[in-house]
């Protein structure tokens, strides 16, 4: 069965400090990749997305994420955090090309920082 | 996303209760889902639905049902409402092909 690993249950940074956010999934075929965002009191935000093409892709407000097939990772990125960047981050895996599954999310990742 | 829209937003009830949490979307889209989300677990899938004559279990589908009433609506209910059931549930929607989910601004649901 498919699962989703995330790294860090709570990260920490101060305004303008370097993001990563780990994210692992076991499953042996092909995957479409995903990074969600939510904010305090808010529902899940699509951050960016991997469907094949370029391993490094490009999300809103500054994140990009890297697919590393040989290591099953899919690792969040950010050169410089803000405040606003405060939320819980969920990274998630579907197999490609299945009809209607459904995806398997990571436990999440809380994101706080500090300004 | 006020394309998938979830109600109520907020329900308190009472231990044995019956309750129907609704998911109507604008979007066209024919597959629905229904997740909750704990604390430090992330969100698990509870039924999933492909179009209007579909249903399929997810990860942890007992305690709950669903009804595809039509292809714009997808409700979840919990028969005898327990307290371990306090959670967030949210209702997504997908499209064909690639597609990312799309998801409601989710139900704050306390079982007392």
């Amino acid at each position: 069965a498919q699962s989703v690993s995330q790294h860090n249950h709570h990260v920490i940074l101060s305004e303008a400090a370097s993001l990563e956010l780990g994210c692992n999934y076991s499953y042996g075929g092909t995957v479409n990749l995903f990074w969600y965002v939510q904010y305090p009191g808010q529902h899940l935000q699509l951050l960016l997305k991997y469907f094949s093409g370029d391993p490094l892709v490009k999300g809103i407000k500054g994140f990009e994420a890297e697919f590393i097939k040989s290591k099953f990772s899919f690792n969040l990125r950010k050169p410089s955090v803000q405040w606003s960047d405060t939320a819980e981050y969920f990274c998630a895996v579907t197999e490609k090309n299945q009809a209607g599954t459904a995806l398997i999310f990571g436990k999440g990742t809380t994101l706080s920082v500090s300004s | 996303d006020a394309d998938v829209t979830q109600t109520p937003r907020n329900r308190i009830t009472k231990t044995g209760k019956r309750i129907m949490l609704e998911c109507s979307q604008t979007k066209g889209h024919d597959r629905m889902y229904w997740y909750r989300q704990d604390p430090g677990l992330g969100l698990r899938l509870i039924y999933y639905s492909f179009d209007v004559k579909d249903i399929n279990k997810g990860e942890i589908s007992d305690g709950y049902s669903v009804s595809r009433q039509a292809q714009a609506k997808f409700s979840l209910s919990l028969e005898s409402a327990i307290p371990n059931q306090t959670a967030l549930y949210f209702c997504a929607t997908r499209g064909q092909g690639d597609q990312p989910q799309h998801f409601g601004d989710g139900t704050r649901l306390s079982i007392l």
